[in-house]
């Protein structure tokens, strides 16, 4: 089974500074997806960014970037330019290609974002 | 990006009932849904895959004949709590699966008293 873990219970980060999130996860699969999640006070899960496992480009999206390195299994999360929207609950989450392509998530990052 | 709806938001029910949520993909078909439950400060826990035509598929730990779920149509899953007690309550969420993504449910807030 694929277990994912992150380390880190809590960050905060000032405003406009940047911030990185750590990832661990373990499988045996080659072939997987990997996510960060992000889920605000209002409980609503937010996709921020996805990373095929076969694409060796770190992927970005504007201000969130990852730093995925395979062999490692390490999948960490960085903010730039950090906002007071960005304080909230960050996932980590695995998905199988295959099957029912379940997801798996970690624990949760709790970023706060200091003004 | 695709959306799913939950209802209701929120519930509060006696200790005995059995509640019913419902989890719709308002745009999209959906042949897969999944339900998570999450405890204060904790992460997603997988209960169940819904397929749409055949039985669900719980995780380990789940009692399928508390958690009852229906996948009856591709755009429409839905879970009940049967003889719900406090410390069912929790929140509930629900995910479809898209093309490339899951795309999440606003959840629901269960409270039995």
């Amino acid at each position: 089974a694929q277990t994912v873990t992150q380390s880190q219970p809590e960050m905060s980060v000032q405003e406009a500074e940047t911030v990185t999130l750590s990832c661990t996860y373990d499988t045996s699969e080659s072939d997987y997806y990997l996510f960060w999640y992000k889920q605000p006070p209002s409980r609503q899960m937010i996709l921020v960014i996805r990373q095929e496992a076969y694409k060796q480009q770190n992927a970005t999206e504007n201000r969130f970037s990852v730093n995925f390195q395979k062999a490692a299994k390490s999948f960490s999360l960085k903010i730039s330019d950090s906002q007071l929207g960005d304080a909230a609950m960050y996932f980590c989450a695995y998905r199988s290609s295959g099957g029912y392509q379940k997801v798996t998530f970690g624990t949760g990052t709790k970023l706060q974002v200091i003004p | 990006g695709a959306v799913v709806s939950q209802h209701p938001s929120w519930v509060i029910c006696k200790s005995g009932t059995s509640v019913k949520i419902e989890c719709r993909s308002l745009d999209f078909q959906a042949t897969t849904m999944f339900w998570y439950r999450q405890f204060p400060k904790q992460s997603l826990m997988l209960m169940a895959t819904s397929n749409e035509g055949s039985k669900a598929t719980y995780e380990q730990g789940v009692e399928k004949d508390k958690f009852l779920i229906n996948h009856a149509s591709l755009t429409l899953s839905t879970l009940t709590v049967t003889s719900a007690h406090p410390e069912d309550s929790s929140f509930y969420i629900c995910s479809a699966r898209g093309r490339d993504e899951q795309f999440f449910g606003p959840g629901t807030r269960l409270t039995v008293l």
